[in-house]
């Protein structure tokens, strides 16, 4: 019953290739979110999705592609990933009203390091 | 753009004592929310508290509390009877409304040690 959940939650791969991490979350929200979290602990903000549609979009490289299938999903696809893409990358979801009740839950995490 | 601060990077409190955790930002939203996260080492983001910016009074969960102050732009967070448990990366959070995209603005992190 976990509710936000992430594959794979460890990723070691090399320089140049095509890798995936997908979310799913189970609470019914409307929006969700991925995120950074570099070496050095900071966390930023990647994407966001509402309904499958983009509202946010935080000047990432264009090797990184998120994909929302419906509004439950939401997947992150990086092309020719580099030494730097190593960090860990959170996956969150949260309602949409506008209320400080749109907690976000995050998903625990997958550790991508790339050699 | 909206940034937040916590200018303490490690903090240690003794068992059962109390500690308070800065954390300050800058806007000029007049409506917005601040959340105190919890990450342990399993990395496990875990929401603590959350005040709203319009709220007068401040915030509490059991054991953990808030320092509101608006006018300075000040949110600390207060925890008594610290527990082993409590020891891990606290994180301060900034979100806009939803004409924004409900996108939460990080502080760097403070790492608390709890002594036994």
């Amino acid at each position: 019953d976990t509710a936000v959940s992430q594959t794979p939650k460890y990723l070691v791969t090399q320089m140049g290739n095509d890798k995936s991490i997908k979310c799913e979350q189970n609470l019914g929200h409307d929006t969700m979110y991925w995120y950074k979290q570099d070496s050095k602990k900071f966390l930023k903000i990647m994407f966001s999705y509402n309904n499958k549609e983009l509202i946010i979009n935080e000047t990432v490289p264009n090797r990184f592609s998120p994909k929302s299938p419906d509004k439950a999903h939401l997947n992150l696809h990086i092309n020719s990933l580099e030494l730097g893409d190593s960090a860990v990358y959170f996956c969150a979801s949260s309602r949409n009203r506008g209320q400080v009740t749109d907690t976000q839950y995050f998903g625990p995490g997958t550790r991508l390091t790339v050699l | 753009a909206q940034t937040v601060t916590q200018s303490q990077p490690e903090m240690s409190v003794q068992e059962a004592e109390t500690v308070t955790l800065s954390c300050t930002y800058d806007t000029s939203e007049s409506d917005y929310y601040l959340f105190w996260y919890k990450q342990p080492p399993s990395r496990q983001m875990i929401l603590v508290i959350r005040q709203e910016a319009y709220k007068q009074q401040n915030a509490t969960e059991n054991r953990f509390s808030v320092n509101f102050q608006k006018a300075a732009k000040s949110f600390s967070l207060k925890i008594s009877d610290s527990q082993l448990g409590d020891a891990a990366m606290y994180f301060c959070a900034y979100r806009s409304g939803v004409e924004y995209g409900n996108k939460l603005v990080f502080g760097a992190g403070t790492i608390l040690r709890v002594k036994s």
